[in-house]
This record gives structure tokens, sequence and C-alpha cells, in this order.
């Protein structure tokens, strides 16, 4: 059973907009969220994250957002640039040290 | 220096071969993690690294044998594979804190059997 869940599998933004990723999970004993950012034959690549006692971190034009009595978490990029191409991996962990587990991801594609 | 360096990039094996998959960081971490990515899924932990310990095994099959030589380098040893094996294989870093959740990967290994 998936504890982590993104279930868009692609999104299609203009440059210049906001593109909105979107992330569920099951497991209430996730302490931390993460997003990781992938591009074609590259390992996963540390974008932005959030404590579960917090509901929204800021870093540049990413912003993720969470909403713990949904089990629910979002990244926003603003402004969408053609370079934010790449599958988006949402991530959590119970304890630090041990496992990230990954939604399926999400597919970015920003037309200029 | 942020980077995990992973070698070889691609590896083709036979089932009967002996090879091994290498990780490099230089970030002073001390945990280090293997994880595989089968296509079209999201990458699954095998093991964890502490100190140069093994921590956790995720009942990895034994024909996945894990070594730490030192804090900067980890192993990963193959024996006997089955086609089913063939994935990507990732490295990862991180530091040893409770509030230290980010790891840090590498390029990974695309392995194939067959």
């Amino acid at each position: 059973d998936q504890q982590v869940k993104q279930n868009s599998p692609s999104l299609s933004v203009q440059e210049g907009r906001i593109s909105i990723l979107n992330c569920d999970y099951t497991n209430s004993m996730f302490d931390y969220f993460l997003w990781y950012k992938k591009y074609p034959a590259e390992g996963p690549t540390f974008l932005i994250s959030i404590s579960s006692i917090k509901d929204k971190n800021e870093d540049g034009r990413f912003t993720v957002f969470l909403n713990k009595s949904a089990k629910h978490l979002s990244l926003h990029i603003v402004p969408s640039q053609p370079g934010d191409s790449a599958v988006y991996f949402c991530a959590a962990s119970v304890q630090a040290g041990t496992a990230l587990i990954f939604g399926k991801g999400t597919t970015l594609s920003v037309s200029s | 220096d942020t980077e995990v360096t992973q070698t070889p990039k691609h590896l083709v094996m036979g089932m009967t071969n002996k090879k091994s998959l290498k990780c490099e960081q230089h970030m002073g971490h001390r945990a280090m993690y293997w994880y595989k990515q089968k296509a079209k899924k999201p990458p699954e932990l095998m093991f964890v690294y502490s100190y140069e310990k093994l921590s956790i095994n995720e009942s990895v099959p034994s024909r996945f044998s894990p070594e730490c030589p030192n804090s900067s380098l980890l192993n990963l040893h193959l024996h006997a594979l089955q086609p089913e094996d063939s994935a990507l294989y990732l490295c990862a870093s991180s530091q040893i804190r409770d509030t230290a959740y980010e790891q840090y990967f590498g390029p990974g290994t695309r392995l194939t059997v067959t």
C-alpha cells in the first residue's frame, strides 16, 4: 500500500505561470517531508523540505505547504521556468537517518 | 562539495557474474544509503550505514552484499543476480543528526542482468 501518493503523473504549465504539484500521505507518523527534482540520467536532487510542525516553508521561487489534518502537501513554483521541467518526487520520513518513502513522481513540463 | 559519485554509470552482467557498485562522498556525511529504483516506480531503500556500521537492512536478498570500508566509500557487491534485479541503483548520504532528514543522491548505476 502506497504511503506517499502523487496522483498526477504529469503537469504542463506555461512559462511565468504558477506550477502546483500535489502529494498525499497516509502515515501519520511521518515527521518530515521533502521534495526532490530529477532530470533524466541524474539522481534525485534535494529541492525543499518542511517539518511536520510547520505549515509553510519558502525558498526563492519554491514554496511548500503542509496541511496535516488533510495529510496533504503541495509544492508551488512561481514563476515557472523552462529549466524547471523535470520529474518531481515527494518524499516523507518518520525519523532522520532512515528510509525516505517516495511517491511515484510528477513530470512537470514548462513551455516557453 | 555536495556531490555523491557512483561508478560505473552502466553495468551489464550475467547471472553467474560477480560485480561491485561503488559510491563516494566527501561531504563528511556519516550516514550512507543504497536505494533501488525499478522503471516507473519510486526509489526503495535497501541498506543504511551509520558510522560505517550497517544499521538498516530492508530484508534484501543475500545476493546483494553491502560494504562500507570507510566514512567516504560505500560498495554494493553483486553475485548470482536475477534478471528481475535489473534496475537503477542509487547511493545517498546524509549527516547524522536528529534533524538531518535531507539525503543527497548520486546519479545512480543502471544495472542490467542478462
